[in-house]
């Protein structure tokens, strides 16, 4: 059953934490995005990557950091350097990763709900 | 840069009711335009696309939406609601050649029997 899957579906974090949340694919798609949703301003972009070993900042990248060893998985690390990070965090990945990609369908995962402490 | 605005944050309509959700963007050039459904605490699911073509695009679930680039338009459109169209709707425009979905603040719809 293909699909995106995100974890943990809660977490819960201490001031002065890191954590790290889980986004695993096996879509086989190129690209992988991590976005923040917080209520009433949708959807912000906080880092992509549309290959294996690169990636790119989105529009909130501050106190958060990515990895992507592998085209499957993309996890973000939630710093103690994120000054509000309670939020609703999503994963998507696209087929392609290039720019030609551009009219790909974004798949997203279930999401992660994180509440600090 | 690019930038979606949702007019309307939240929609009561009742059942069976028609329902407009409304969408502008603000840069004309090459886009695409999308729309996303998301129920409570879930991830986001494509409703519809508008890649070329035909300027309306059908989408699942009865739901359709007119591209209109002389208004910068993208609104959504259904002709009788059910109770399980109630959901958070986004807006989403992507630039040629930009990798970056931008997002709509997103639209509340409430169905009320």
């Amino acid at each position: 059953d293909g699909g995106i899957t995100q974890s943990p579906k809660y977490l819960f974090r201490k001031e002065g934490q890191n954590v790290t949340l889980s986004c695993e694919q096996n879509l086989n798609h190129d690209a992988m995005y991590w976005y923040r949703q917080d209520p009433g301003q949708g959807l912000r972009l906080i880092y992509y990557s549309q290959i294996v070993n690169d990636f790119q900042k989105g529009d909130i990248a501050e106190g958060y950091s990515v990895s992507r060893e592998k085209k499957e998985s993309f996890p973000l690390t939630v710093t103690s350097a994120q000054k509000n990070p309670t939020a609703f965090y999503l994963c998507a990945s696209t087929v392609t990763g290039t720019s030609g990609g551009t009219t790909d369908t974004q798949y997203f995962g279930p999401g992660t709900r994180l509440t600090v402490l | 840069a690019q930038s979606v605005t949702q007019l309307d944050s939240q929609v009561p309509v009742f059942e069976e009711a028609p329902v407009e959700l409304r969408c502008n963007y603000s840069s004309s050039v090459s886009v695409y335009l999308f729309w996303y459904v998301q129920y409570p605490n879930q991830g986001l699911q494509l409703l519809l696309k508008y890649l070329s073509g035909s300027t309306l695009v059908k989408g699942i679930n009865g739901f359709e939406a007119e591209f209109n680039k002389s208004q910068t338009s993208f609104h959504l459109r259904k002709p009788s609601v059910h109770i399980s169209d109630t959901a958070e709707y986004f807006c989403a425009v992507i630039t040629d050649g930009l990798p970056k979905l931008v997002f709509g603040q997103g639209t509340r719809l409430t169905i009320n029997p």
